[in-house]
């Protein structure tokens, strides 16, 4: 069974500090993990992926198989990150997107 | 490109009525999901189709609920009775494959409210 573990479910931060949202997972295989996000008033979409080892919006996430862990990092946040952010996993050969509960950014200006 | 569509954004009804929400997935999308998000929860996934075919639908509560995708283009999924737990959101997403690592584009929703 594959599961995500968003172990905040709110997060603040001051505008300018480091953000890391943290996200956990247990898959047997080999995963392909996905951070999601929520806007105020609008749909759920891609942030990052980790098969693209991509940085977005200056967030950027490694995938830590010794930890299971696939945490998303910024450096410095801004007021426009606040948001809803859902971490995500595949596995290869199951199709199933599984999500985490989520956890609500903050980022107090 | 506009998306995929929804629709209807919200709906009331009473228990032990139908419900049927409606999905417009993004032009040369292949693969449809359904996805259900409880408050406080993420989205869980309901049944995927490829094309026309349900490959996965083991998520499914099949006693009331039940989806198609004719022509494999537009979705609909329903549920018959509905119950006071059956409140929340119903999410349709759409991709070009249902290859694990391809990006899901999710629409905006409907909520549902049982009364």
């Amino acid at each position: 069974a594959q599961r995500v573990t968003q172990p905040e479910k709110l997060l603040s931060v001051f505008k300018g500090a480091p953000v890391e949202l943290k996200c956990n997972y247990s898959y047997s295989g080999s995963p392909e993990l996905f951070w999601y996000v929520q806007y105020s008033r609008q749909r759920l979409q891609l942030l990052l992926r980790h098969i693209s080892r991509e940085s977005i919006k200056g967030f950027t996430a490694d995938l830590n198989k010794g930890e299971t862990s696939f945490h998303l990092k910024k450096p410095f946040a801004q007021e426009e990150d606040s948001a809803m952010y859902y971490c995500a996993l595949s596995g290869a050969g199951s199709y199933q997107l599984t999500f985490g509960k989520g956890t609500k950014l903050s980022v107090i200006p | 490109e506009a998306g995929v569509v929804q629709s209807p954004r919200y709906k009331i009804i009473e228990k032990k009525q139908p419900v049927a929400f409606w999905c417009n997935p993004i032009s040369g999308h292949n693969t449809l999901y359904w996805y259900l998000q409880n408050l406080g929860q993420g989205p869980e996934l309901l049944i995927r189709y490829e094309n026309e075919e349900a490959v996965d639908d083991s998520q499914l509560p099949k006693d009331r609920f039940s989806a198609e995708r004719l022509k494999g283009v537009d979705s609909t999924l329903k549920i018959q009775p509905a119950e006071l737990g059956d409140s929340a959101v119903y999410l349709c997403a759409s991709s070009r494959t249902g290859t694990y690592y391809n990006e899901q584009f999710f629409g905006p929703g409907t909520r549902l409210t049982v009364l």
